[in-house]
């Protein structure tokens, strides 16, 4: 069945850039049916989408966020990443990846906790 | 940019008793409409999309209704497993989309 995990650095220093990759198992990330999402959601709060990618390579992003974010697919590893510059303690937040189709965000990863933090 | 306004924020209720829920867009998102339930320390689930349509194995007892920028969602009996978050997303532009702040729903 499918499964999305994200993985990456739990600790990023202010100023640094935030990466974070999300591995899919179980579907093909070429599916033309399909975007790719990153949602973040920091500590106590909402969530907040941060962009969409498909497997070409097309992408979306949330306009608050799109001066520092890069979304990126590799379609020979079934993977697609999350880059995002100038971390500040704003972005601290528990990252979450997930499959999206036209009427649901229906599948996503348990989620990643990421701390910027000296 | 839509952004969608829930209320109310902290609902309090114990089981057994009906829940309603808000979500308020900014500008009309048609049908294009979803609920998420979330619990403490995991992922949102999908409850409802398309405004009112069940997801796959969402009970009975959780409908969704509304259009436009009127939105409800209701828990007809609540469940002492139903006592969590929940957010309202709209996909009026996909593939961009858009959360609600989310209602929590308390004993």
């Amino acid at each position: 069945q499918l499964q999305l995990q994200e993985s990456g650095p739990g600790l990023v220093k202010p100023s640094e850039t935030l990466s974070l990759t999300c591995t899919v198992s179980g579907a093909s990330i070429r599916r033309t049916t399909y975007y790719w999402a990153w949602i973040r959601q920091p500590p106590g709060k909402g969530l907040e989408w941060i962009g969409s990618t498909f497997y070409s390579g097309s992408t979306y992003y949330n306009p608050s966020l799109e001066s520092r974010v890069t979304i990126s697919v590799d379609t020979s590893r079934n993977q697609f990443s999350l880059t995002l510059s100038s971390a500040t303690a704003a972005d601290t937040a528990v990252y979450y990846c997930a499959r999206d189709e036209m009427s649901t965000t229906a599948f996503w990863g348990q989620g990643t906790l990421v701390t910027v933090s000296p | 940019e839509i952004v969608l306004t829930q209320s109310p924020a902290t609902l309090s209720l114990s089981p057994g008793e009906r829940a309603t829920l808000s979500c308020r867009a900014s500008q009309s998102v048609s049908n294009y409409l979803a609920w998420y339930q979330q619990k403490p320390g995991q992922a949102p689930r999908l409850l409802i999309y398309d405004a009112s349509n069940r997801a796959t194995g969402i009970p009975a007892r959780f409908s969704g209704s509304g259009s436009g920028t009127d939105f409800t969602l209701t828990i007809s009996s609540l469940e002492p497993e139903d006592f969590a978050d929940y957010y309202c997303q709209e996909r009026n532009n996909w593939p961009q989309f858009s959360f609600g702040g989310g209602t929590k729903v308390a004993i």
